[in-house]
């Protein structure tokens, strides 16, 4: 079975920094897509990174980039250059055929 | 409206009590899913539709009873529930097909709470 493992509860960072959340999955399939969704107060998951498996390059959106090892099944969120709206719950997800399997999150705070 | 939205945002219910929460989707997505958030725990998904077929109940009580009359409307009926099924409720779309798919959208959630 499909698991995804977000090992940090919380996590802090100043604003402006850069902050990374990690993220491990297990699977025995070669092709699917891991995902970084972000949940703020309103509760509104919202996309904020995709990646393919079969993508060997890293996955960037503006601030927002992944370290995606294949082999050691690790799907890292690095925010760069924090702000206080990055502010949220940070969810890390498997896509199985038309359905996520997701972690526990990590919940991220920023101090001005 | 675009996107995801679900009412009502906040239920509060008896135990003995009959409520529906309610999502419709303005997407154009073809399949719709229920999750359940609970504190500390991961997502879990409870029921999926596809072309308003139901393709996944994930072992859920019967106290919880899907509905989708179409593709943009998916109903959750709630009766006789326990304080245990107090949770954030999420509904989701996303389109899926053979020639590709979307990532799922999701919507605020329903603040369920049994009392």
């Amino acid at each position: 079975a499909q698991t995804v493992t977000q090992s940090q509860p919380e996590m802090s960072v100043q604003e402006a920094e850069t902050v990374t959340l990690s993220c491990t999955y297990d699977t025995s399939e070669s092709d699917y897509y891991l995902f970084w969704y972000k949940q703020p107060p309103s509760r509104q998951m919202i996309l904020v990174i995709r990646q393919e498996a079969y993508k060997q390059q890293n996955a960037t959106e503006n601030r927002f980039s992944v370290n995606f090892q294949k082999a050691a099944k690790s799907f890292s969120l690095k925010i760069s250059d924090s702000q206080l709206g990055d502010a949220a719950m940070y969810f890390c997800a498997y896509r199985r055929v038309d359905k996520l399997i997701f972690g526990t999150g990590t919940r991220l705070q920023v101090f001005p | 409206e675009t996107g995801v939205t679900q009412t009502p945002r906040h239920l509060v219910m008896g135990m003995t009590n009959k409520k529906s929460l309610k999502c419709e989707q303005h997407l154009g997505h073809n399949a719709m899913y229920w999750y359940k958030q609970s504190a500390k725990k991961p997502l879990e998904l409870m029921f999926v539709y596809n072309f308003k077929e139901q393709t996944e109940n994930n072992s859920v009580p019967s106290r919880f009873s899907p509905e989708c009359p179409n593709s943009s409307h998916l109903f959750l009926h709630l009766h006789t529930l326990q304080p245990e099924d107090s949770a954030l409720y999420l509904c989701a779309s996303s389109q899926e097909g053979l020639q590709g798919w979307t990532e799922a959208f999701f919507g605020q959630g329903t603040r369920l709470t049994v009392v």
